[in-house]
């Protein structure tokens, strides 16, 4: 069955620490990969994607993610973190050529220390 | 540019009875989906509607049920309301099939549905 896989439910770093993100997908062929944030009360904000080509992208507020193939994974990364990146973030990956239904990972809560 | 609209905001209901959500996508965006969105997962793909038809379904049962209309906005429906359907609904808009960027999806902010 495909699946997208968050290993890590809750991360707590300090302001200014750099930042990762893991996920790790099950699919029979590579997916499109998204990234998502959503802030309390809020919904769903595209951070990045992943089609094919460059397996770094980068994406909106400084974020960037790596695809790595023989890992299965798209890690989400970021140099500095600042306070308001406190939120939750989801993996999120749909088989190329389908109508475009997306699977989520279960969320990593991130928590941002003064 | 107008984002994705959902309303209501937030819904009260009692077991039994049924439920209506609304969605209207993204200006451009001609394709709507719906998730569910249950406390402290990740969303999960109901249903998506492209030129007025449901295209593609998750596991939901047929008490799930939706429209989308010729201007594109999109209604969910849910019959028979259970405890276990309390969650926030979201709604995600993208392009016609074709080329990456119509794997897009932008979601709005989500109803959020409490079945007492």
């Amino acid at each position: 069955a495909q699946s997208v896989t968050q290993p890590d439910i809750h991360i707590t770093v300090s302001e200014g620490a750099s930042l990762e993100l893991r996920c790790n997908y099950s699919y029979g062929a590579t997916p499109y990969l998204f990234w998502y944030v959503q802030s309390p009360g809020q919904g769903l904000q595209l951070l990045l994607k992943y089609f094919s080509g460059d397996t770094l992208v980068q994406g909106i507020k400084g974020f960037e993610a790596e695809f790595k193939r023989s890992q299965s994974s798209f890690n989400l990364r970021k140099p500095s973190v600042h306070w308001s990146d406190a939120a939750e973030y989801f993996c999120a990956a749909t088989p190329s050529g389908s109508a475009r239904q997306l699977t989520f990972g279960s969320g990593t809560q991130l928590t941002v220390l003064p | 540019d107008a984002g994705v609209t959902q309303s209501p905001t937030h819904l009260i209901k009692t077991r039994g009875q049924q439920v209506t959500l609304r969605c209207s996508p993204k200006s451009g965006h001609d394709t709507v989906s719906w998730y569910q969105q249950a406390l402290g997962q990740g969303p999960q793909f109901i249903f998506q509607y492209y030129e007025e038809e449901e295209r593609q379904r998750g596991n939901f049962p047929d008490r799930f049920s939706g429209h989308q209309f010729p201007n594109y906005s999109s209604e969910l429906n849910v019959n028979a309301l259970l405890l276990g359907d309390s969650a926030l609904y979201l709604c995600a808009s993208s392009l016609a099939p074709g080329g990456y960027s119509s794997y897009e999806q932008y979601f709005g902010p989500g109803t959020r549905l409490t079945v007492t």
